[in-house]
């Protein structure tokens, strides 16, 4: 079935500065991924939807410049937290959907970002 | 705006006792209706969904009927087992970009 690799499961870094996360459609082309974070017993927020080779489309309240988000092909999607700050703790996850994907949306495993 | 809500967790119950997991939303249009399940340690997982008014979503034992009256979509399982225990998520996608609405999440822990 679809299979979504999310990559780092989980990273520290230091206040300030930038991480990148990546998720990859290993079997299926992603025309469309989506980034969401959840908070420690909470929900899934939607963060933002990207679509290959276009700009992402953020939601409400969610800084662009903080948060990067680059499609740049049809298996890779990345988000860049820019300038770390310990309240961007959080656990980060994608999902893809597109052809050949199933019905659905397919979910990578999620990271674990702990900024200290 | 669009919105789901379902039942505030933990809920507890011995294995092999009946389930129910309530979910109520809030859409314009016609939504896609969803039901996500997280494992301790891991991601989410599609469980079971439906499409139209008055589809049955059913996998693992585990059921769920779109009532467009009541605009709900509870999760009910016959005999729950140890192995149920995760975060249940119900969710709804409409519109064109599809992207997808969550409900808080309930926890279930089974007992043996």
């Amino acid at each position: 079935g679809a299979v979504v690799s999310q990559h780092p499961s989980w990273v520290i870094c230091k206040s300030g500065t930038s991480v990148k996360i990546e998720c990859r459609s290993l079997d299926f082309q992603a025309t469309t991924m989506f980034w969401y974070r959840q908070f420690p017993k909470q929900s899934l927020m939607l963060m933002a939807t990207s679509n290959e080779g276009s700009k992402a489309t953020y939601e409400q309240g969610v800084e662009k410049d903080k948060f990067l988000i680059n499609h740049a092909s049809l298996t890779l999607s990345t988000l860049t937290v820019t300038s770390a700050h310990p309240e961007d703790s959080s656990f980060y996850i994608c999902s893809a959907s597109g052809q050949g994907g199933g019905y659905g949306y397919t979910f990578g495993s999620g990271t674990r970002l702990t900024v200290v | 705006g669009d919105s789901v809500t379902q039942m505030e967790g933990p809920v507890t119950l011995s294995e092999e006792a009946f389930l129910t997991i309530n979910c109520t939303y809030t859409a314009t249009g016609y939504p896609s209706l969803f039901w996500y399940v997280q494992y301790p340690g891991e991601g989410l997982q599609l469980l079971l969904k439906a499409t139209k008014a008055d589809d049955k979503g059913s996998n693992k034992g585990f059921e769920a009927t779109y009532r467009k009256e009541t605009t709900s979509f509870h999760l009910e399982k016959g005999s729950v087992q140890v192995s149920d225990s995760a975060v249940y998520f119900c969710a709804l996608s409409v519109g064109r970009d599809d992207k997808i609405i969550f409900g808080k999440g309930t926890r279930l822990h089974i007992l043996p």
